[in-house]
């Protein structure tokens, strides 16, 4: 299994409150995601990194931001949460990107609920 | 914008049936597919890549195919299991982003 730690894995929060998650990797890899997981929504992009300090913005990124200060760690910071962020929340690590063929690599997930 | 369907969202079958899982996307200039494995309350499991010039891929008991020009995958499970009970996801790249749009799943359940 690739070396991928989320935490927290749950989490009970306030509307309104900030919330950080993080995503821990130990295999070096280049490329760091954030997806999250709702019914009937599949996975989907909130934000990604290619590198320490490179991010950018996938499709469901509005009340996100991200950080990457390291290559191992990617945060994800939720500024003031609303209910419908309410959702599981999916880190993912790629070497590179897709047209080398390397596969992609998903975290346990961390399940957060706003109320 | 590109959309990945998978039908039927559920699927139960007797222990040892032979089963298919459809993916079908729209936009037929991807990079690769793959398929994928979720257990209840896990993260996602990589099964298979197919790259957009191979047809095919195997793996033990399941083989995934791609046919590009009709935008479709299927994934092949051989003499299923009850533990091959999950949810299947198939997932395509892109071509203009360095991301995965993934289909909604099929959730298996194989009954003894």
């Amino acid at each position: 299994d690739a070396g991928i730690t989320q935490s927290p894995r749950h989490k009970v929060t306030e509307t309104g409150t900030p919330v950080t998650l993080r995503c821990h990797q130990t295999e070096n890899h280049r490329y760091m995601y954030w997806y999250r997981q709702d019914p009937g929504h599949g996975l989907r992009l909130i934000h990604y990194s290619y590198g320490v300090k490179d991010t950018d913005k996938g499709e469901v990124s509005d009340g996100y931001s991200v950080s990457r200060s390291k290559t191992e760690d990617f945060l994800l910071t939720l500024e003031s949460a609303t209910s419908s962020q309410t959702s599981v929340y999916f880190c993912a690590i790629s070497e590179s990107i897709a047209i080398s063929g390397n596969t992609i690599y998903f975290g346990e997930g961390s399940w957060l609920t706003v109320v | 914008k590109q959309e990945v369907t998978q039908i039927p969202a559920a699927l139960s079958v007797p222990e040892g049936e032979n089963l298919v899982l459809n993916c079908s996307f729209t936009d037929s200039a991807i990079y690769n597919l793959q398929w994928f494995r979720q257990d209840p309350g896990k993260g996602l499991t990589s099964l298979l890549l197919i790259q957009s010039s191979q047809r095919e891929q195997t793996s033990g008991r399941l083989n995934a195919s791609l046919d590009k020009s009709s935008g479709r995958s299927t994934l092949y499970i051989a003499a299923s299991q009850p533990g091959d009970s999950a949810t299947y996801l198939c997932a395509v790249w892109l071509p203009t982003a360095s991301k995965l749009t993934f289909g909604t799943g099929t959730r298996l359940q194989v009954t003894l």
